[in-house]
Formats: structure tokens, C-alpha cells, sequence
């Protein structure tokens, strides 16, 4: 059973950049696609953007000036680059694995909070 | 693109069936195929329980049940109890490779 964990800073100050990583377990990272996702406190999931092991990415139009995202196959991991940081990118950030059409593994989720 | 609608809340008795309903604003937000749905009880992680519109992962429970009609797609639970009380989110693939969640449902067992 694949296992996903997000790692990285849980306190960030505004306008610098988050990275953050997922690390994959259980499963090969092979043939699926990744994505992140999260969710500010009280509001609604936000797809952020997913990628392939090819690199191939695809992003959320609203953040696609802000955001990267690649993969190391030989680590099993996924990365998240989240730059100019404002409050409001304040939120419970998950990685997931992408397969028809769904989200049917997902991270525990890592709280980062932008603030000064 | 914006998210997709869905009523901020729904109640019933358990035992009653509640439809919660998502409604994309054009055809190409809300794919034909790629709907999904999410059960998401707070500080926990969110689980799908329905792919691919209708379709049930293994292990969910067959009280929920999904369908689409146009641009709406629709989630109902059926006998209620008191463990689904929890948000509920649909979710689309786009046609731009894109994915969008829907604001989210609050479901309340009375």
C-alpha cells in the first residue's frame, strides 16, 4: 500500500518561497501522476498541480506564476516550490497520487503558516 | 477558473438519504468522465469514495452512490448515519489538464 509524507518548513515569512516534499512509499512513483493540494483553514481544497514522472507538470492557472514542481524518481519523491509567499498561501498542504481521474492516495497533510 | 457549486450545507435524520449536488459553469469544467468525490471529516485526511462519477474504490460504503446529468454531477447518501457527518467535496478534470474542487458540503446528521 503506497504511503505518502510531506516534509519541509511549517513556518515561513512572507514574500519568500516554500519548498516542500513528498516522499513515496509502498509503491513505485512510476506511471502516475502527483499532485498537491491544500486547504486554508475553513475554506475549500485547492488543486495546486500535479506531475509526471517525466516531468511534465500542469498547474492551477490562479497560482501557475508562483509555483514548480518537479519529481526524482531515484529518491521517490516529489517537490513543491511555492515562491512570493503572502498570508493567504497559509493552509494544510497534501500530496496525493493521481489515478482515474481521482485522488486515491493522499498524504497526512503538513500545516505551513506564512507569517512574519 | 472558478470552483465548482455546491450547497454549503445539507441535513437529515439517520436513516434518510441527503443529495448534494456540483455544478460546473461550463462543459468543460465539469468533465464527462473525471468527476470525483471526496469525504473529509475535519483534521483528518480526505478519502474518495466516489471516481470516474458513479464508480466506488473498494472498500466504500455502497450508501454512497454518484451520478451526473449535464453539468451537474450529484452525490447522495443513503441511510444515513452519524459517522458521515463530515464535508464533502466533488472534484472535476478539466479539459485545459487542470483539476478543480467544488466549495465543499457540510453534512449534518440530525
Amino acid at each position: 500500500q503506497v504511503q505518502l509524507q510531506e516534509s519541509g518548513p511549517g513556518l515561513v515569512k512572507p514574500s519568500e518561497t516554500l519548498s516542500l516534499t513528498c516522499s513515496v512509499s509502498g509503491d513505485s512513483i512510476s506511471d502516475y501522476y502527483w499532485s498537491w493540494i491544500r486547504q486554508p483553514a475553513g475554506k475549500e481544497l485547492e488543486w495546486i498541480g500535479r506531475v509526471f514522472m517525466s516531468g511534465s507538470t500542469n498547474y492551477n492557472p490562479s497560482l501557475t506564476s508562483r509555483v514548480s514542481m518537479s519529481i526524482d524518481t531515484s529518491k521517490s519523491q516529489l517537490s513543491l516550490r511555492l515562491t512570493s509567499l503572502t498570508v493567504a498561501d497559509t493552509a494544510v498542504y497534501y500530496c496525493a497520487r493521481e489515478r482515474s481521474g481521482g485522488f486515491n492516495s493522499w498524504g497526512q497533510g503538513m500545516l505551513v503558516t506564512v507569517s512574519s | 477558473q472558478s470552483a465548482l457549486t455546491q450547497p454549503a450545507s445539507v441535513s437529515a435524520s439517520p436513516g434518510q438519504a441527503v443529495t448534494i449536488s456540483c455544478t460546473g459553469t461550463s462543459s468543460d469544467v465539469l468533465n464527462d468522465k473525471y468527476v470525483s468525490w471526496y469525504q473529509h471529516h475535519p483534521g483528518k485526511v480526505p478519502k474518495l469514495i466516489i471516481s470516474e462519477v458513479s464508480n466506488r474504490p473498494s472498500g466504500v460504503s455502497n450508501r454512497f452512490s454518484g451520478s451526473k446529468s449535464g453539468n451537474t454531477a450529484s452525490l447522495t447518501i443513503s441511510g444515513l448515519q452519524a459517522e458521515d457527518e463530515a464535508d464533502y467535496y466533488c472534484c472535476s478534470f478539466t479539459s485545459t489538464y487542470t483539476y478543480v474542487f467544488g466549495t465543499g458540503t457540510k453534512v449534518t446528521v440530525l
